[in-house]
């Protein structure tokens, strides 16, 4: 999605940490979404941030800065099933091209 | 609950023939999105629903896909005549609220179109 950037690609280790970020160019924000895409099947809601700050659901954290256009999502102990693709979106529905996470043994 | 239902799952047609998706929301819920996603890229948006209202089809290319919500619930997505650059996964997701800032979208499986 233009003007939406995140990474690639990411590889972690199973039980460890990883941060993907999403840095966004908007003229309106209204709050931004993660969603989490396994292969070949559809997008799942993670999260949405629309107040700076950290959001914690379980394993999962999002964080989110208006003022540097800048979110992150935090994977926690990381399991073998998190391997997936993990798109931010903005509220005007558009989506970054998302980050491919694989996680290793 | 049942979730977003589509159909075709897959469908496979020659350049220049038509096809069509439809979509069936989660029951109640108001607002429908139709996506076109290629590999490894984000869901593109393509069309808009609050209830049977096209709200935003500024990406929909006019000249060859045409959408409708009749009464407000279900969708047809129409694609006339198909390009080669259509293959793509076609999404389709519902949200429960109309112009609601937080609207978690719900998707579909979506139609995995190919075309030869």
């Amino acid at each position: 999605g233009q003007n939406i950037d995140q990474p690639t690609e990411m590889t972690a280790t199973e039980g460890a940490i990883v941060q993907i970020n999403c840095t966004y160019q908007t003229s309106g924000f209204n709050g931004l979404f993660w969603y989490q895409q396994h292969a070949g099947e559809a997008p799942t809601f993670l999260s949405y941030n629309v107040l700076d700050g950290l959001e914690e659901k379980g394993r999962f954290s999002s964080f989110l800065s208006r003022s540097k256009g800048y979110s992150y999502l935090l994977l926690k102990e990381l399991q073998m099933k998190d391997s997936a693709s993990y798109l931010c979106a903005l509220n005007d529905m558009r989506f970054g091209a998302g980050t491919r996470l694989t996680v290793k043994p | 609950e049942a979730g977003v239902v589509q159909s075709p799952r897959y469908k496979i047609i020659e350049k220049k023939q038509p096809v069509a998706f439809w979509c069936n929301p989660i029951s109640g819920h108001n607002t429908l999105y139709w996506y076109r996603q290629n590999l490894g890229q984000g869901p593109e948006l393509l069309i808009r629903y609050e209830n049977e209202e096209a709200v935003d089809d500024s990406q929909l290319p006019k000249d060859r896909f045409s959408a409708e919500r009749l009464k407000g619930v279900d969708s047809t997505l129409k694609i006339q005549p198909a390009e080669l650059g259509d293959s793509a996964v076609y999404l389709c997701a519902s949200s429960p609220r109309v112009r609601q800032v937080d609207n978690e979208q719900f998707f579909g499986p979506g139609t995995r179109l190919t075309v030869l």
